[in-house]
């Protein structure tokens, strides 16, 4: 079945830098990949997604890259701020399938 | 996100009773699904359903049952609750482009 692996499991980094969060997944027929955000005690939310056709899209401070080929796909969050801070998942849809398999969660800390 | 509600948002039950969850949307999407999240462990997909009458299930079904006569409702039901179901479970539907919108959770604790 599909796996999804995501590092790092926590990340901590001064406001205003870079933020980076990778993703592999195993089943190359894959071709939806969303990234989700969750505050504590709320809801997953969904910031970005990328479809198998393109290679990057951006919106604004965050944007998500895909290598189809090495089989992984990125989030990055430019500019971070303390509102940053969350859990962030990656998660991947199988084409024969209708279900969405999550990554094990990134815990992103932006320190002011 | 209000079109996808959850209840009862807390639950506290004993072991061995029946317990049922409820959720509720109102985009009239075809997909819906249950997760349970739980530390260490992520989003876990329970079960999901891709139309009224219509389930399947997903990574850890096991003790749990679900239904769809309705398209706007799928209730998650634990029938004997045990010790290591206390978690939090998300409802979530599918938009016409597989996005997935979440329910708020319902925290449920199994004692």
């Amino acid at each position: 079945g599909e796996n999804v692996e995501q590092h790092p499991s926590t990340l901590s980094v001064q406001e205003g830098d870079s933020a980076v969060i990778k993703c592999t997944y195993s089943d190359s027929a894959s071709n939806y990949f969303p990234w989700y955000k969750q505050e504590l005690g709320k809801r997953p939310q969904l910031i970005i997604d990328i479809r198998s056709n393109v290679g990057e899209k951006k919106d604004q401070r965050i944007a998500v890259t895909l290598n189809k080929t090495a089989k992984h796909f990125s989030l990055h969050i430019t500019e971070t701020q303390p509102e940053d801070s969350a859990v962030y998942f990656c998660a991947a849809l199988m084409n024969a399938g209708n279900m969405l398999t999550f990554g094990g969660g990134t815990r992103l800390m932006v320190k002011p | 996100d209000a079109g996808i509600t959850q209840s009862p948002r807390y639950k506290i039950t004993e072991t061995g009773r029946q317990v049922t969850l409820m959720c509720h949307q109102t985009w009239s999407h075809s997909y819906m699904f249950w997760y349970r999240q739980d530390l260490g462990h992520g989003l876990r997909l329970i079960y999901y359903s891709a139309a009224a009458d219509i389930t399947d299930k997903g990574e850890v079904p096991d003790g749990y049952v679900v239904s769809r006569s309705k398209t706007e409702n799928f209730p998650l039901t634990l029938e004997s609750a045990t010790r290591s179901q206390t978690s939090v479970y998300f409802c979530a539907s599918r938009g016409d482009w597989h996005e997935q919108y979440f329910g708020p959770g319902t925290r449920l604790t199994v004692t």
